[in-house]
């Protein structure tokens, strides 16, 4: 059973406007979470992190929501840009695991 | 440059037989993983090691073994591949379990078990 859901294979946004690409989880012990970006035929590279401890962090042009309550992050990309066209995966760890687990990956297009 | 490296990047393979993927890193990484991605899956993970000698299992570990006899090298064999096992594999590393920098990641191998 999923542990990290991503429920939207695929957005399409303007050059410009924000992306918001969501993530749920249902693991209560998860207290840290990670996103990842990936471009065909290359690994997944790392973009931003936050810990339960927070519920916002902002790295550019990238920001990361963390709602524990609603067991809920999101990603927010302003202004997207035709680069940032790729897959994103969210991920997740608990304090006691020895593991990240994945979602299913948010394929973004962003249109010139 | 520092970072991951998989061999090979494809590989075609016949029902039961075997064969081995390597990663190699070369940031003194103690944390390495191999995980594997298939469409609608995300990524699981297969086994890890929290530093040389040691291997865990992961999520998915039925069908492969692992081994770790020297810290920048991390191997996944599969000993008689079949069919569930075409899929593309990642090999990621990491100084800590949970680090904010997340993990680096290999480009892939791609698996086609025919």
């Amino acid at each position: 059973d999923q542990q990290v859901k991503q429920n939207s294979p695929s957005l399409s946004v303007q050059e410009g406007r924000i992306s918001i690409l969501n993530c749920d989880y249902t693991n209560s012990m998860f207290d840290y979470f990670l996103w990842y970006k990936k471009y065909p035929a290359e690994g997944p590279t790392f973009l931003i992190s936050i810990s339960s401890i927070k519920d916002k962090n902002e790295d550019g042009r990238f920001t990361v929501f963390l709602n524990k309550s609603a067991k809920h992050l999101s990603l927010h990309i302003v202004p997207s840009q035709p680069g940032d066209s790729a897959v994103y995966f969210c991920a997740a760890s608990g304090d006691t695991g020895n593991q990240f687990y994945f979602g299913t990956g948010t394929s973004l297009t962003v249109i010139p | 440059n520092a970072g991951v490296t998989q061999t090979p990047k494809f590989r075609v393979l016949k029902t039961g037989q075997s064969m081995t993927l390597l990663c190699a890193q070369d940031m003194n990484h103690e944390y390495m993983y191999w995980y594997r991605q298939d469409p609608g899956m995300g990524l699981r993970l297969i086994h890890y090691s929290v530093g040389e000698g040691t291997t865990a299992k992961g999520e998915v570990p039925d069908g492969y073994n692992v081994s770790r006899l020297k810290k920048q090298n991390f191997l996944l064999g599969l000993e008689s591949a079949a069919p569930s096992q075409t899929s593309v594999y990642f090999c990621a590393s990491s100084y800590t379990r949970q680090t904010a920098y997340g993990y680096t990641f290999g480009s892939g191998t791609r698996l086609t078990v025919v």
